[in-house]
């Protein structure tokens, strides 16, 4: 079974350009999370989806960062524009909509903003 | 405040010789704990995890981990330290009911030395 798909694996832009980050997360999990990892952190999380609902977006920077996720399956979170500190690992990570179940984490979009 | 803290930024323990990461926890719901492993340019790989019944919990890899709500932590141990098992170590916690975002410490260091 294929884990959570990510890309790109990095990315490096200028400071004000967009970006944006896709991910598959495993076949049947409902609930998709967004969590960013900042150097020398742990990750927090920016955005949780059940299904294709936005359940908990408190943490999302709402003024540059958006996301999807359009049928329920894979998601996409933009940045427009991006600043010097959003530089950081984003993380997608997938889990079944039941109890118990661990989130299964992609290997991250590590992003550079120049 | 839900928090997670693991006091050890970086440890080097001599391979072959036993480990313990510590965490400690606080938080306002019944946890479910975890412990995460993070290799370079990798995701976050599940060592374990504590839902209920016994507070002592084995994993992957060798690794077991004692829960212990009387003084809020969750360590992680290893009787006997591989090279391989040099990474970033996260503990977390999360509320018992699915599609709750994880609460992560800033993680540990190990380094392994031959």
């Amino acid at each position: 079974e294929a884990g959570v798909v990510q890309s790109p694996r990095y990315k490096i832009i200028e400071k004000k350009q967009p970006v944006a980050f896709w991910c598959n997360p495993i076949s049947g999990h409902n609930t998709l999370y967004w969590y960013r990892q900042n150097l020398g952190q742990g990750p927090e999380l920016l955005i949780r989806y059940e299904n294709e609902e936005a359940v908990d977006d408190s943490q999302l920077p709402k003024d540059r960062f958006s996301a999807e996720r359009l049928k329920g399956v894979d998601s996409t979170l933009k940045i427009q524009p991006a600043e010097l500190g959003d530089s950081a690992v984003y993380l997608c990570a997938s889990q079944l909509q039941t109890t118990k179940d661990e989130q299964f984490f992609g290997p991250g979009t590590r992003l550079t903003v120049l | 405040a839900q928090s997670v803290t693991q006091p050890d930024i970086h440890i080097t323990v001599s391979e072959g010789a036993s480990l313990e990461l510590r965490c400690n926890y606080s938080y306002g719901a019944t946890p479910y704990l975890f412990w995460y492993v993070q290799s370079p340019g990798q995701g976050l790989q599940l060592l374990l995890k504590y839902f209920s019944g016994d507070t002592l919990v084995q994993g992957i890899k060798g690794f077991e981990a004692e829960f212990k709500r009387s003084q809020s932590s969750f360590n992680l141990r290893k009787p006997s330290v591989h090279w391989s098992d040099a990474a970033e170590y996260f503990c977390a916690v999360g509320a018992v009911q699915a599609g709750t975002a994880l609460i992560f410490g800033k993680g540990t260091t190990l380094s392994v030395s031959s």
